[in-house]
């Protein structure tokens, strides 16, 4: 399978100020047709997992603007460009390059 | 827009199986897969299993592989998740996913294997079961 790690696993961000995760695979999540398999969720507490990325960058339906993805082959990044309140929450990155889709291990965003 | 209703809550003995629906409301299974995913408590997210309707299979992950079953009743709209062997590690959180991609696809070539269970934007509310004695 392949392994996803993540870092910071812990994230503590003042209120306006950026914040960046990143997001490491064993092998490769680029494609022949020039996609990468990488998703990003966040997952609040009490709440389902929502999409925030698919295809390494694209942003999904309704995700706010302040919410970008980057990266290539094995090295991927979440960045939030200016952080809310509202962000707080664990920030998952999954592989679909191969089966089964794994998972990083989360990281923990948390308002300072 | 379509909606994945799960079945609530329950608490099931060691040893013995459970079995979690996911209705699609709005839509219908054969279009899109449908991935189960897991939170156990403290624990990160973790991928279970899949089945693509239009193609009549199913994935697993291999440490479910022995233990867990997905299936799919269309004439309802209903996606299943069977677990047997039940522990206390199972205690967990447990949603149905749709990805954003149908199952259908039409670019140039075959897609990667995990092409069906990309971009999961449609999730169930989560179902909660606890195993204890």
């Amino acid at each position: 399978d392949i392994v996803m790690t993540q870092s910071p696993l812990s994230l503590p961000v003042t209120p306006g100020e950026p914040a960046s995760i990143s997001c490491r695979s064993s092998q490769s999540l680029l494609y022949s047709n020039g996609y990468n398999y990488l998703d990003w969720y966040l997952h609040k507490p009490g709440q389902s997992p929502q999409l925030l990325i698919y295809l390494g960058s694209i942003r999904a339906s309704g995700v706010p603007d302040r919410f970008s993805g980057s990266g290539s082959g094995t090295d991927f990044t979440l960045k939030i460009s200016r952080v809310e309140a509202e962000d707080v929450g664990f920030y998952y990155c999954m592989q679909a390059r191969q089966t089964p889709p794994t998972f990083g291990q989360g990281t923990r965003l948390e308002i300072k | 827009q379509v909606q994945l209703v799960q079945s609530g809550p329950e608490v099931k003995k060691p040893g013995s199986s459970m079995k979690v629906s996911c209705k699609a409301s709005g839509g219908t299974l054969r279009s899109h897969a449908i991935s189960w995913v897991r939170q156990a408590p403290g624990q990160g997210l973790e991928w279970m299993g899949g089945v693509i309707s239009l193609f009549g299979t199913a994935n697993y992950a291999q440490k479910f592989q022995d233990r867990v079953t997905i299936t799919t009743d269309e004439s309802t709209s209903t996606a299943y998740m069977e677990l047997s062997s039940l522990r206390s590690e199972d205690t967990a959180i447990y949603y149905c996913a749709r990805p954003r991609a149908p199952s259908d696809y039409y670019g140039l070539g075959s897609p990667p294997p995990g092409y069906h269970y990309y971009g999961m934007d449609v999730w169930g509310q989560g179902t909660t079961v606890t195993v204890s004695s």
